[in-house]
């Protein structure tokens, strides 16, 4: 059970846009439309802001945006603010009855 | 308001045991599938278990396989993890969250010190 792969950090000024990448294997992310991603700020529970790889709960800006291709998906947010700052997380159903996370990606707004 | 709030924490020594319960309010929690989530001090997250709804099965990490037991009692809203023969490496804030496409909804957490 090896955690997804994701870039340790990312940054980008206000008003730009930033991808986060999550790699898997076929067992995982390849294999599953049930990607999904949270965000977590420093000392609080996390966040679902993606779900079923595309998807966003009620209440999350439209700003957050994910795909898929192959083994990777990949989170995007677009007209970055401040509040933006945080660590993202990945998840993935697995083939094994199991779930798995990603090592987190901290994003800087410059 | 939806909401989960997880109790049970503290220091143990090695080869101890918890148990961590996690009481919820403002669904139906009969309905839900729910897991249990680890985050060492300054790590990232890590899956421990699942139940189904209706306690059909129950899945675990590899790490705490054979350590750790989850269950529920949907008569009192209440998730529970039963830690048995804990490690050092099991120290971490523990969260609960609900199932539904992904974890949706998160408790506050409780932490969890393993050390003699």
């Amino acid at each position: 059970q090896s955690a997804l792969t994701q870039p340790a950090s990312v940054s980008g000024s206000p008003g730009q846009s930033i991808t986060i990448s999550c790699t898997g294997t076929s067992s995982d992310v390849g294999g599953y439309n049930y990607v999904s991603w949270c965000q977590q700020h420093p000392d609080k529970a996390p966040k679902l802001i993606l779900y079923d790889v595309t998807k966003r709960p009620s209440g999350v800006s439209n700003r957050f945006s994910g795909s898929k291709s192959g083994n990777t998906a990949s989170l995007t947010i677009s007209g970055l603010q401040a509040e933006d700052e945080a660590d993202y997380y990945c998840s993935s159903s697995t083939a094994s009855n199991s779930w798995l996370f990603g090592g987190g990606t901290k994003l800087t707004v410059l | 308001q939806v909401q989960l709030v997880e109790s049970g924490g503290g220091v143990v020594q090695p080869g101890g045991s918890l148990r961590l319960s996690c009481a919820a309010s403002g669904f139906i929690f009969s309905t839900y599938g729910l897991h249990w989530v680890r985050q060492a001090p300054g790590k990232g997250l890590e899956w421990v278990a699942f139940i189904r709804y209706d306690t059909s099965n129950k899945y675990y990490a590899d790490s705490v396989k054979g350590r750790f037991t989850i269950s529920r009692d949907n008569s009192k809203n209440t998730l529970y993890l039963q830690m048995n023969s804990l490690r050092t490496e099991d120290t971490a804030v523990y969260f609960c969250a609900r199932d539904f496409g992904g974890f949706d909804i998160w408790g506050q957490g409780t932490m969890v010190t393993v050390s003699s």
